[in-house]
Order: C-alpha cells, then structure tokens, then sequence
C-alpha cells in the first residue's frame, strides 16, 4: 500500500526555527511536493524536490532523501501568519500525487 | 486572473437528492482533479482528467461522476446523495508533463453537508 506520515501537530514560538518531518512509502516516485493550507482555505504551492538535496525558498527550506524515503520541511524566523497545516504529498509511478494527512503548525508569540 | 473557481461555496443537500460542483479554470491547463479532505484524512482523489475528452478513477470514486467536455470546465456530480459524502471538495489543475513538476493548483473549495 501507500502511505505518507507526518506528524498530526506542532508547536513553535515566533522567530524560532521548526521542522516537520514526512516518511513516505509509495509505487514509485517521481517527486515531493510541500503545500501550506491555511484554516479554512485552499492548499498552496510550496516546494518540490525530486532529487536528493535541500531546496531553499526564502524562509522556507524542503529536504530529500529518496533512499529514506524522508522529507521535511523547514521554516526559519517564524511569524504568526505561517499557523497552518502543512501537507506533504508524493507524485507516484502513475503521476498521481499521493496526500499526507498534514501537521497543524500551531506557533505562540 | 481567475485561476481556479469553484461553485457553489457551500450547500446543505437532503439524502438522496442529486447535486452536481462546478470547476472552471482559466489557465489552459490539461489535467484537472477533484478531491475531497476530510478531517484527519489527506486529500484524496476522486476522479481525474489528464486532458479534455479523458476521465480517470481515483482512490475514492464511488458516488461520483464526471465529465470533462472541454479545457476549462470538469464538473462532478453526485448522482444520490448520502451522509458519508459530507465534506470539503477541491478541484485543482495542472500542466501535465511527464517527467514534470506537475503542480497543481486549487480551486477554494466547496463545503457539503449531506443530512
């Protein structure tokens, strides 16, 4: 089967630094993506990889390791407005993007 | 631009009467989807059209129809309502390409309530 992991919830303090992590088990891999999802809102394009590395954007960094099957993603000097859900997701073999239930990033000033 | 639209916003259905959520995007991309997003769930895939003409199952499609009779519009209907499809809807497109990014964009949703 396929399945993606990421933790349901985090915390954070404003201006700090967190990362949220994402495992993936699925038929085949043909890249990673990061969507951010505000309550209440539509998903949003943040990063993909498709390669082994770190991509950097800004404040926000995602990381791959397909031999781990491993993701995450990274969000430096954090603001009030990144409280979101952050979703994970996998194109497969058949470039159908496979979903992560998300994590709720909750950050306090 | 548009982007992506979505119709209605928000309805409350009776069991077993029909519905159909409308999706029009703007930007000429070939492939659309539907999903829906329940709480603790990933998004899933209900249907898919990788081009105009062309409809695809996805994980979840029972309940569901759709058609994609041109470019811009891929409308999903629910032939008979039941509880189970309460939900959020998405509708999303992309510019497909194998071997591509294929990042797909959102639509802002339809939230269905089926009493």
């Amino acid at each position: 089967g396929q399945n993606i992991d990421q933790p349901t919830e985090m915390t954070a303090t404003e201006g700090a630094i967190v990362q949220i992590n994402c495992t993936y088990q699925t038929s085949g891999f043909n890249g990673l993506f990061w969507y951010q999802q505000h309550a209440g809102e539509a998903p949003t394009f943040l990063s993909y990889n498709v390669l082994d590395g770190l991509e950097e954007k800004g404040r926000f960094s995602s990381f791959l390791s397909r031999s781990k099957g491993y993701s995450y993603l990274l969000l430096k000097e954090l603001q009030m407005k990144d409280s979101a859900s952050y979703l994970c997701a996998v194109l497969d073999s058949n470039y159908q993007l496979i979903w992560g239930a998300g994590t709720k990033l909750i950050i306090k000033p | 631009t548009a982007g992506i639209t979505q119709a209605p916003t928000s309805q409350i259905l009776a069991a077993g009467r029909s519905m159909t959520l409308r999706c029009t995007q703007d930007m000429r991309h070939n492939a659309m989807y539907w999903y829906r997003q329940d709480l603790g769930l990933g998004l899933r895939l209900i249907h898919y059209s990788n081009t105009a003409g062309t409809t695809g199952k996805g994980e979840v499609p029972d309940g569901y129809s759709v058609s994609r009779a041109n470019t811009d519009d891929f409308p999903l209907t629910l032939a008979s309502a039941v509880p189970s499809q309460t939900s959020v809807y998405f509708c999303a497109s992309s510019d497909f390409l194998a071997g591509g990014p294929n990042e797909q964009f959102f639509g802002p949703g339809t939230r269905l309530t089926v009493l």
